[in-house]
């Protein structure tokens, strides 16, 4: 399985963006970036995914490198409730399983 | 719509005794179930996944074992536990098709003295 590399902690202030950059230089092309946050003490929820193109959705946006070696999660206005452990994983299209890394810690000031 | 239940939610169990933590899910059939492990301040450890009923994949040798012995149903074992075995234990689902999309439960929290 192709392996991601993200920063272990990021910091931001409220109602501020947020950018989590994620890194995936070896991505094939079946692998999608998938991207699932966990709050404390609690499962991971899912966040957003993608395979080529931007995505966005109510929680956050996606945005994809042209080439798909990186991606970035964007959080719009970050509030205190987005403070998290945020993942990033890639997960072929044929395979069955997810390997979670380590993460981004992120921490929201008021 | 799908639910995921986990239970127990807290289990405090003594080294060398059993466990058994039962996850089922609704509304859906024939998914995909998982079960992942993490450590007090660690990363998410995939420790079973079953693509089907009786169809079992281990990805990391340990003192645990898992049976699907129902579509919906996933039952993580041990029948000596260690204190390594602290953690929080997680079950998730998902469909077959597409992307692969994780829907996980509350979490188990094992505490082994």
């Amino acid at each position: 399985d192709a392996k991601t590399t993200q920063p272990n902690s990021m910091e931001s202030n409220e109602e501020e963006p947020v950018h989590l950059p994620c890194n995936h230089s070896t991505i094939s092309g079946t692998d999608y970036i998938h991207w699932y946050r966990q709050l404390p003490s609690q499962g991971p929820e899912y966040v957003i995914h993608g395979l080529t193109s931007n995505v966005n959705n109510r929680m956050a946006s996606l945005a994809i490198a042209e080439d798909r070696k990186s991606s970035t999660l964007i959080l719009h206005r970050a509030t205190l409730r987005d403070a998290a452990v945020y993942y990033c994983i890639l997960a072929s299209y044929n395979t069955d399983k997810l390997i979670f890394g380590t993460g981004t810690r992120l921490q929201v000031f008021p | 719509s799908q639910t995921i239940h986990q239970w127990p939610a807290t289990l405090v169990q003594p080294v060398g005794s059993p466990l058994s933590l039962e996850c089922t899910v609704e509304g859906t059939s024939n998914p995909n179930l998982y079960w992942y492990r993490q450590a007090a301040g660690r990363g998410l450890q995939l420790l079973f996944y079953s693509v089907g009923i009786g169809q079992i994949s281990s990805e990391v040798p340990q003192n645990l074992s898992a049976s699907r012995p129902q579509d919906r149903q996933f039952i993580l074992s041990s029948k000596k536990l260690l204190l390594s075995d602290s953690g929080f234990y997680l079950c998730a689902w998902s469909v077959k098709a597409g992307a692969n999309v994780l829907t996980f439960g509350a979490g188990s929290r094992l505490t082994v003295l």
